[in-house]
C-alpha cells in the first residue's frame, strides 16, 4: 500500500532563505509523486510531479523536487523564499490500483519579512 | 476557461440535518473526483466518477453519503443525516483522463473546496 509522510506541519522561513519541505513515501510499486499547493481561499494547484523520467523535477514558481529512491524521499525546495510562497503544501503519491491520490497531512509554510 | 467550481464555499449545519455540496467540473472533463480533509488529517479520496458512472466509491465513509453526477456534468454530494465527524473541507477535482491511463499526463484540477461545519 502507498503512503506519504510530511515532516513538519509548520515551517517558517525568512524571505530570501531556502525553502525545504520534506516528504517521504512508501510504495509497493514504482511511485508517481506530486506536490500540490493551496494558497488561502483557493483550490489545490499542481506544483510539480514525478513520473519516472528525470529524478530532479522542476515545477512552477521556482520550486523543484528531487526523487531519491534510496531514501524514499521527494523533498520540495526553492532557493529563495518569497512572501507570496506562504501557503499549505501537500505531497501526494498515486494510489496505484486504488486509482486515486494519497496525500500527506500538509505543511504550512510561513515567510517572514 | 472556468475552473472547477464548488458551492457553497462554507456551510454550517446542525447535527442531523442534510447538506448537499455541488461541484461543477471543467467542461469536457469526464473524470470527477471527490476528496475530503478532516481537520488536522490528510486529504482523503472519497469517490471517482467517469461521466455519470461511479468508477470507484471505496473511500465513501458510510451510507449517509450519497454522490450523484447528473448527465455526466455537475456532481452533488449529499450528507444525510450529518454527524459532527463529517466536518471538514470537501474538495472536488476533474480531469480529462483518468489518473492511471494518462499516467498523470493530464492534470487533475481542484476546486477551492467546501468547508462544512456540523455543530
Amino acid at each position: 500500500a502507498q503512503s506519504v509522510t510530511q515532516l513538519g506541519s509548520h515551517v517558517s522561513v525568512s524571505e530570501g532563505a531556502l525553502v525545504l519541505l520534506r516528504c517521504n513515501y512508501s510504495s509497493s510499486v514504482p511511485p508517481y509523486l506530486f506536490w500540490y499547493v493551496q494558497y488561502p481561499n483557493q483550490g489545490l494547484q499542481l506544483l510539480l510531479k514525478y513520473t519516472s523520467a528525470a529524478t530532479l523535477v522542476k515545477g512552477i514558481n521556482g520550486f523543484e523536487a528531487e526523487f531519491k529512491k534510496s531514501e524514499t524521499s521527494f523533498h520540495l525546495t526553492k532557493p529563495s523564499a518569497h512572501m507570496s510562497d506562504a501557503a499549505e503544501y501537500f505531497c501526494a503519491v498515486y494510489g496505484g490500483s486504488q486509482g486515486n491520490l494519497i496525500f500527506g497531512k500538509g505543511t504550512k509554510l510561513s515567510v517572514k519579512p | 476557461e472556468a475552473g472547477v467550481t464548488q458551492f457553497p464555499s462554507h456551510s454550517v449545519i446542525e447535527k442531523g440535518q442534510t447538506v448537499t455540496l455541488r461541484c461543477d467540473p471543467i467542461s469536457g472533463h469526464d473524470n470527477l473526483y471527490w476528496y475530503r480533509r478532516v481537520m488536522g488529517k490528510e486529504i482523503k479520496f472519497l469517490l471517482h466518477f467517469v461521466k455519470e458512472s461511479k468508477q470507484d466509491e471505496s473511500g465513501m465513509p458510510n451510507n449517509r453519503f450519497l454522490a450523484e453526477r447528473t448527465g455526466g456534468t455537475y456532481s452533488t454530494l449529499k450528507v444525510q443525516p450529518a454527524e459532527l465527524e463529517d466536518s471538514g473541507v470537501y474538495f472536488c477535482a476533474s480531469s480529462q483522463d483518468h489518473h492511471e491511463t494518462a499516467l498523470w499526463g493530464t492534470e487533475a484540477f481542484f476546486g477551492q473546496g467546501t468547508r462544512l461545519t456540523v455543530v
